[in-house]
């Protein structure tokens, strides 16, 4: 597609349940983030992946947060055990990364609220 | 680290009026870029504006500006005549040239009002 697809777009779980957030980059763009944002909140980054590693999973708030990239393409983050605390929107990016002196815009996705109820 | 800083939580603009929204930012890194993305109530992330460390000359798109003052580590977005669609939460966010490490950092925001 043109831009960065996060599903499901909204989503909600009982407590305690497993959640899988899905983000679908921008073809071609080897940069994946995600951040989380509370209600009326900044971003707080969770992970970022350069192909298909995480150089930086310093984000993670619990061991109950995982997120992989395969192929260097879709990205899932899943969190198990949701906690009420969870609740938020995940927002997922995606950017080309050139290097020095180049743009690395990052283009988000719509992002994927999840109530933990 | 990078750390991202905007003072201004909100702010009530004018209509037609200019606007500052303030940013600084800390970090040791030579190489970086400086972004600022608007949030409108939709949601969405839309980037307005890029500045890159070696860059002499401020970036401009439309009525976007970035005055941009490397030894003071201030990257301070301009709105000229505001409208009434700027209304948004608009974030600053950096990052480095570094390969594989290229984490966008994002500062807390600011929510700009524009008032009629």
């Amino acid at each position: 597609g043109a831009g960065v697809s996060q599903s499901p777009s909204n989503k909600v779980t009982e407590k305690g349940k497993d959640v899988e957030l899905r983000c679908d980059p921008i073809s071609g763009h080897t940069a994946l983030y995600w951040y989380r944002q509370s209600l009326g909140q900044g971003l707080e980054f969770l992970i970022y992946f350069q192909g298909n590693s995480a150089p930086d999973k310093s984000g993670l708030p619990s061991d109950r947060f995982s997120a992989e990239r395969t192929g260097g393409s879709v990205s899932t983050l899943t969190i198990q055990r949701t906690q009420q605390e969870d609740s938020a929107v995940y927002l997922c990016a995606s950017s080309l990364v050139f290097g020095a002196k180049m743009n690395t815009e990052a283009f988000f996705g719509q992002g994927t609220r999840l109530t933990v109820v | 680290a990078q750390k991202i800083t905007q003072t201004q939580p909100g702010m009530f603009v004018q209509e037609k009026e200019a606007v500052t929204l303030d940013c600084t930012y800390d970090t040791s890194d030579q190489s970086y870029g400086l972004f600022w993305y608007k949030q409108p109530s939709s949601g969405e992330m839309i980037f307005l504006i890029y500045q890159g460390s070696y860059d002499e000359q401020n970036a401009t798109e439309g009525r976007y500006s970035l005055n941009f003052q490397k030894a003071r580590k201030s990257a301070n977005l301009v709105i000229s005549a505001s409208q009434l669609g700027d209304s948004a939460m608009y974030f600053c966010a950096m990052n480095r040239f570094d390969f594989g490490n290229e984490k966008l950092t994002f500062g807390t925001g600011t929510r700009l009002t524009i008032i009629p």
